[in-house]
């Protein structure tokens, strides 16, 4: 069945710094969406990209659809303590069915 | 407008009892879908259900779980027996889905199950 792996599973990462997590899939994807759960939180969405190539941002986050639409990648500049979390990818099955989430990138934010 | 309401929010049982888990998803929302999470990982998808219909459940163990969308009322997904290996957050969330892949899905705050 379909697969969505993210690395790195954990990120430290200095106040301040830029990092990137990443998003792959075994199949092509129609689209794929990010969602962030704060600790003890729910998943919450972020965005959804579905061309080939998109790149989209919302304010200090960047996020990128590949070209064959296999993997994504999420990029945070000038990290903040809000940033703490863990970030999911996910993407619909060939049925369109549902989503298949990935293991998640958890973030920790030293000050 | 209220979001997905899912109750109750912990849950403890001892072995061998069962565990009701409800979901009402939000207004306007048809179609639910029901995930597993164990500390420290990811969201795992169970079943995805439309009122009175089972559309996908390949991600429900073959036994002692089940789940149900009836016409009037919550979601309800339901373990009987239940065992340590249960314990985990369970999420419900909603979509308005007219059509074509699945998009943008909304989480109720999830059910905390721990099994003595």
């Amino acid at each position: 069945g379909q697969q969505v792996m993210q690395i790195p599973q954990y990120q430290h990462v200095q106040e301040g710094e830029d990092f990137t997590t990443y998003c792959n899939s075994s199949t092509t994807l129609s689209n794929i969406q990010w969602y962030k759960q704060r600790p003890g939180g729910h998943p919450v969405f972020l965005i959804q990209l579905v061309k080939s190539g998109e790149v989209k941002k919302q304010k200090r986050l960047t996020f990128q659809f590949g070209e064959a639409k296999k993997n994504s990648s999420l990029h945070i500049t000038a990290t903040q303590t809000t940033d703490v979390g863990t970030y999911f990818c996910a993407g619909p099955g060939a049925a369109g069915n549902k989503l298949t989430f990935g293991g998640g990138t958890r973030v920790l934010v030293k000050p | 407008n209220a979001g997905v309401m899912q109750n109750p929010r912990h849950l403890v049982r001892r072995r061998g009892q069962e565990a009701r888990l409800r979901c009402s998803p939000m207004k306007g929302h048809s179609h639910v879908y029901w995930y597993r999470q164990l500390p420290e990982e990811g969201l795992k998808f169970m079943v995805y259900l439309q009122k009175e219909n089972i559309i996908d459940e390949s991600g429900m163990p073959k036994e002692r779980f089940s789940a149900e969308f009836p016409k009037e009322g919550p979601s309800i997904l339901r373990i009987q027996q239940v065992v340590r290996g249960d314990s985990a957050a369970y999420f419900c969330a909603s979509s308005p889905r007219s059509g074509g892949f699945v998009g943008e899905l909304f989480f109720g705050e999830g059910s905390r199950l721990t099994v003595l």
